[in-house]
């Protein structure tokens, strides 16, 4: 079925440095691909998407590449910060029809002063 | 009003009660969404309304009973639940089923 890898499930990094999430999906026919960022205790947020007529997307520190050939997509963090830790979890879903969100399995970020 | 609300944010119930949770949103969205999510883990999708029809039961046990009175809400009615059914239940919306969804706060659900 229909399966979205997610790697590494736990990333440690400096703050300052650049931090990188990867996620590989199964199903051809994705075509969304959006990002969530989960605090603890809070609800997921979504924080960058990219559709595949796209092959990068940025939004100041943040970033999302994607390739559709090798069905990866990828968020880059710069810079990144104390707040920037978090859960992060990728989705794939094909837009149109009822939109069910394959999510990975999670990453959790932790970035020290 | 640009957010998805829920309540409560926490319930504890036991195995006999019935208990609602209500989702509502004024974006004007007309999808919405029922997940449960376990600690640790993603969130996992149990019900889809679209345009205030069921559209998707992802095989949901019939304790879980979902509800849609109109575009901007959505309701879980809860009866005889497990206590392995504890987790937090998230609320979503998008514009349509095509796009991207936007999450409630939840609700942290105890079942003793």
């Amino acid at each position: 079925g229909e399966n979205v890898e997610q790697h590494p499930s736990t990333l440690s990094v400096q703050e300052g440095d650049s931090a990188v999430i990867k996620c590989t999906y199964s199903d051809s026919a994705s075509n969304y691909f959006p990002w969530y960022k989960q605090e603890l205790g809070k609800r997921p947020q979504l924080i960058i998407d990219i559709r595949s007529n796209v092959g990068e997307k940025k939004d100041q520190r943040i970033a999302v590449t994607l390739n559709k050939t090798a069905k990866h997509f990828s968020l880059h963090i710069t810079e990144t910060q104390p707040e920037d830790s978090a859960v992060y979890f990728c989705a794939a879903s094909r837009s149109g029809g009822y939109n069910k969100l394959i999510f990975g399995a999670g990453t959790r970020l932790a970035v020290h002063p | 009003d640009t957010e998805v609300t829920q309540t409560p944010k926490h319930l504890v119930m036991g195995m006999t009660n019935k208990k609602s949770l209500k989702c509502e949103q004024h974006m004007g969205h007309r999808a919405m969404y029922w997940y449960k999510q376990k600690a640790k883990k993603p969130p996992e999708l149990m019900f889809v309304y679209s345009y205030e029809k069921l559209s998707i039961n992802e095989s949901v046990p019939s304790r879980f009973s979902p509800e849609c009175p109109n575009s901007s809400l959505l309701n879980l009615h809860l009866h005889a639940l497990q206590p392995e059914d504890s987790a937090l239940y998230l609320c979503a919306s998008s514009p349509t089923t095509g796009n991207e969804q936007f999450f409630g706060p939840g609700t942290r659900l105890t079942v003793l």
